[in-house]
């Protein structure tokens, strides 16, 4: 059982240049999560899903895209990078929305150059 | 702008000392205040949880107090160890906001031997 997993571990980009950053879960939660951690800002939430085939928008959707495919998987892509998307992204996923328990992957460190 | 706002953004305590981070909101739809620690290189995990109808809630050496008419919460950490240095954030969540999450900014917590 491996959790909440995430790839890559960390990333460097230029502006400009897209990637997706995947998130995988073996505990057969509904619902998944993308934050994105910032000092002195703590965690805030980029989209979420409450199933497979859906998606919402979190807090700070600007920049970014997401995908819900399969029920196990969630993308976070970039399609155009800036340097204010630097930052250390973490993935979660819940049983549901209303489970008192995130749990959370190891997090990608990206920065953009 | 942050709806739980979190104190002191750093200390440090000797071994076998308490810590004491704060948490305050204003939002009166939370209705429910989990605190995650996190390890340097690690996601965040959940440590302790509490619910409004409940002053304070034990789990070991981590106690939550809750004051619901100031609106504010406060993690205690009793006989501090070094293995308890890590970045502990307070969240709140409310139904009437899907209950996403919100979390405070952080605070990193030092143990010295």
């Amino acid at each position: 059982n491996a959790g909440v997993t995430q790839t890559p571990k960390f990333r460097v980009l230029k502006t400009g240049q897209s990637m997706t950053l995947l998130c995988a879960q073996d505990m057969n939660h509904e619902y998944m999560y993308w934050y994105r951690q910032d000092p002195g800002m703590g965690l805030r939430l980029i989209h979420y899903s409450v199933g497979e085939g859906t998606t919402a928008k979190g807090e700070v959707p600007d920049g970014y895209n997401v995908s819900r495919l399969k029920k196990q998987n969630f993308l976070l892509g970039l399609e155009s990078a800036a340097p204010s998307q630097t930052s250390v992204y973490f993935c979660a996923s819940s049983y549901s929305l209303g489970t008192d328990t995130q749990y959370f992957g190891p997090g990608t460190r990206l920065t953009v150059l | 702008q942050q709806q739980v706002k979190q104190s002191p953004q750093s200390l440090i305590v000797q071994k076998g000392g308490i810590s004491i981070i704060n948490c305050a909101y204003e939002n009166t739809a939370f209705d429910y205040f989990p605190w995650y620690q996190q390890f340097p290189g690690k996601g965040p995990a959940l440590l302790i949880a509490i619910r409004p109808d409940v002053s304070e809630k034990k789990e070991g050496r981590f106690t939550i107090s809750f004051n619901k008419s100031a609106k504010q919460f406060s993690l205690h950490i009793m006989d501090s160890q070094p293995g308890d240095s890590a970045t502990y954030f307070c969240a709140a969540r409310a139904r009437s906001n899907d209950y996403k999450l919100s979390f405070g900014a952080g605070t990193t917590v030092t143990v010295r031997a």
